[in-house]
């Protein structure tokens, strides 16, 4: 399979903990998205990468929220002392380059759940 | 400031009618228009897009959609549902001068095709 793929697809945690998702991204795409998307809504920007830089970050992205594309390719999302509020899907999308304009390729989400 | 209006959480069509699902903008610019659909377990998929040029979009799986700048609307349609249409539908708009993939998702709306 050659689409976008993260890990872990469900994770539960209890308040507090840290947790950490990870996307890999179409191969030769080499920008990379994360969205938020809660019950009822719509996904929700977070922040992007044009291959290990990251470029902009939603408001939406608080200190306890950190993500890294180290070299290029994967990318992970860190949560730190992860709170109710945080639990959501959380998606990861690449796009091929800017004149493709909105043609997201998206994985399939990482459902957190926080107790 | 960009954003999206999805009349409808839920509409409900019998196999073989009309889809009809709703999206009205709002921008300050003449924008980039995109519906995305997601079924059950996966992630979205992108059915087609608006840029500026011809105002009558044709996507995939038979799905159309029509830009109307007096109404500020791009509702989707398709003029003969099949069961397999059942998903979630997602209109979202995008700054022609933005991020490549910074999107504003509508919140969405739920197809549900009866026998």
């Amino acid at each position: 399979d050659t689409g976008v793929s993260q890990n872990p697809r469900h994770k539960i945690t209890k308040r507090g903990q840290n947790v950490t998702f990870r996307c890999d991204p179409i191969s030769e795409h080499n920008r990379l998205y994360w969205y938020r998307q809660t019950l009822g809504q719509g996904p929700e920007f977070l922040t992007y990468f044009q291959n290990e830089a990251q470029l902009e970050k939603s408001r939406l992205l608080s200190d306890r929220f950190s993500a890294e594309r180290p070299k290029g390719s994967f990318s992970t999302l860190e949560i730190q002392r992860t709170e109710q509020g945080d639990s959501a899907m959380y998606l990861c999308a690449s796009l091929p380059g800017e004149l493709a304009a909105g043609e997201l390729f998206f994985g399939e989400g990482s459902r957190l759940t926080v107790l | 400031a960009q954003s999206v209006t999805q009349l409808g959480s839920h509409v409900s069509v019998s196999e073989g009618a009309l889809v009809l699902l709703r999206c009205n903008y709002s921008s300050s610019v003449p924008p980039y228009l995109f519906w995305y659909v997601q079924y059950p377990n996966q992630g979205l998929q992108l059915l087609l897009k608006y840029t500026s040029a011809a105002t009558l979009v044709k996507g995939i799986n038979g799905f159309e959609a029509e830009f109307k700048k007096s109404e500020t609307s791009f509702h989707l349609t398709k003029p003969s549902a099949h069961m397999s249409d059942a998903a979630e539908y997602f209109c979202a708009v995008s700054h022609p001068l933005g991020r490549g993939g910074k999107l504003i998702f509508g919140q969405g709306t739920e197809l549900s095709v009866k026998p």
